[in-house]
């Protein structure tokens, strides 16, 4: 059973919608991090927060806005997506956002139509 | 920046047979160095971790070497089981946690 707990598992929206995934660990870690994985390809990181602030956000379109409510809780706010933008979308967690070791959720399957 | 470099797949062996996945890293500082699999279906999970040069990281019968002077961090396992089947990933953490492109790996009974 993994600790970075996503919801939903699947998710479906149209262009026009607007949504947000959810994501949650309660291992006190103080890094939390939003990944894109297109099918048989690496993860590719968009944003990262550290001690709840954000600290890289890899030049994500502006359709994406995370929020970080607490140390426990990341949220990525969707709207006006494109179909390209369906992917899974992974949540992970470290320590301290240095050397330490990330722990993944299992992700959100996002289908944009 | 960091970039990792892993042999690319599919990998397709029979059960009981010996694995190796060879990765190699480019870094400017030293590096933290990590194995990840992703079972179908799921989330990436942590196999193992070496920090330094020399460590041995290790994980359900899984090992990998920090080698500094040849800048590896090959993955083995002599024995794999069909429950083995996943995709592997080589990653390295300087500042910032840089992935291998993958290698998917197929055991057959």
């Amino acid at each position: 059973d993994t600790e970075v707990t996503q919801t939903p598992k699947h998710l479906v929206m149209g262009m026009t919608n607007k949504k947000s995934l959810k994501c949650e660990q309660h291992m006190g870690h103080r890094a939390m991090y939003w990944y894109k994985q297109k099918a048989k390809k690496p993860p590719e990181l968009m944003f990262v927060y550290s001690y709840e602030k954000l600290s890289i956000n890899e030049s994500v379109p502006s359709r994406f806005s995370p929020e970080c409510p607490n140390s426990s809780l990341l949220n990525l706010h969707l709207h006006a997506l494109q179909p390209e933008d369906s992917a899974l979308y992974l949540c992970a967690s470290s320590q301290r956002g240095d050397n330490s070791p990330l722990h993944f959720g299992n992700g959100t399957r996002l289908t944009v139509t | 920046g960091n970039s990792v470099t892993q042999m690319e797949g599919p990998v397709t062996l029979s059960e009981e047979a010996f694995l190796t996945i060879n990765c190699t890293y480019t870094a400017t500082g030293y590096p933290s160095l990590f194995w990840y699999v992703q079972y179908p279906g799921e989330g990436l999970q942590l196999l193992l971790k070496a920090t330094k040069a020399d460590d041995k990281g290790s994980n359900k019968g899984f090992e990998a070497t920090y080698r500094k002077e040849t800048t590896s961090f090959h993955l083995e396992k002599g024995s794999v089981q069909v429950s083995d089947s996943a995709v592997y990933f080589c990653a390295s953490n300087d500042y910032k946690l840089s992935f291998g492109a993958g290698t998917t790996v197929t055991v057959r009974a």
